[in-house]
């Protein structure tokens, strides 16, 4: 069975502060895809990022980065010098390459608040 | 590209009555699409897979005839909650697969629904 575990429930930060946001999953299966999305509060999921279990390398786009480790199944993701339009949720999420593309495992999500 | 979308986006109904959710693939076709659920302040969970010309694949512990679905045609599917209960008041969002393309699917902007 699969599991993603997004251990922070919330994590509350002032603006420019940088915020790491922690992804664990467990897998029995040796390929895999993991994902970040962003849900802002009206609601919509907002794709950041999909990684494949083969490509370890650490990906930065603009403020956002990412540091998966295979060797502790963790994916998270930074935000560098936050900004309010950050304020969001966070949720992680892994997919089986034996499944459908569109059936994700979501972790429990971590919510971000940034204040001025 | 990729745009998928819901409707409606909000909707509150009477206990006992009956409600349609439609998801459209704005530009591509979709041979599968996924409806997922969120409970205020959870994660999303799958409920469905929906395949185009054929029966809904459900996940275990979803009632089929308590959420219809419906995926007559390559661009839309759709979610009808029966006799609605304020227990089925969530968050419900979809997602497509582009049928052309190995990559993940596309949300759409989710529908919030109220049954009172």
């Amino acid at each position: 069975a699969q599991k993603v575990t997004q251990a922070q429930t919330e994590i509350s930060v002032v603006e420019k502060e940088d915020v790491t946001l922690d992804c664990v999953y467990e897998t029995r299966d040796t390929t895999y895809y993991l994902f970040w999305y962003k849900q802002p509060p009206s609601g919509e999921l907002v794709f950041l990022i999909r990684r494949n279990s083969f490509d370890e390398q650490n990906e930065i786009s603009g403020r956002y980065s990412w540091n998966f480790q295979k060797s502790t199944s963790s994916f998270n993701f930074t935000i560098t010098a936050s900004q309010v339009v950050d304020s969001a949720v966070y949720f992680c999420a892994l997919r089986m390459t034996t499944d459908s593309w569109g059936k994700l495992q979501f972790g429990a999500g971590t919510q971000v608040v940034v204040t001025p | 590209g990729a745009v998928v979308s819901q409707h409606p986006s909000r909707v509150i109904c009477k206990s006992g009555t009956s409600v349609k959710i439609e998801c459209r693939s704005l530009d591509f076709q979709a041979t599968t699409m996924f409806w997922y659920r969120q409970f205020p302040k959870q994660s999303l969970m799958l409920m469905a897979t929906s395949n185009e010309g054929s029966k809904a694949t459900y996940e275990q512990g979803v009632e089929k005839d308590k959420f219809l679905i419906n995926h007559a045609s390559l661009t839309l599917s759709t979610l009808t909650v029966t006799s609605a209960h304020p227990e089925d008041s969530s968050f419900y969002i979809c997602s497509a697969k582009n049928r052309g393309e190995n990559t993940e699917a596309f949300f759409g902007q989710g529908t919030r629904l109220t049954v009172v």
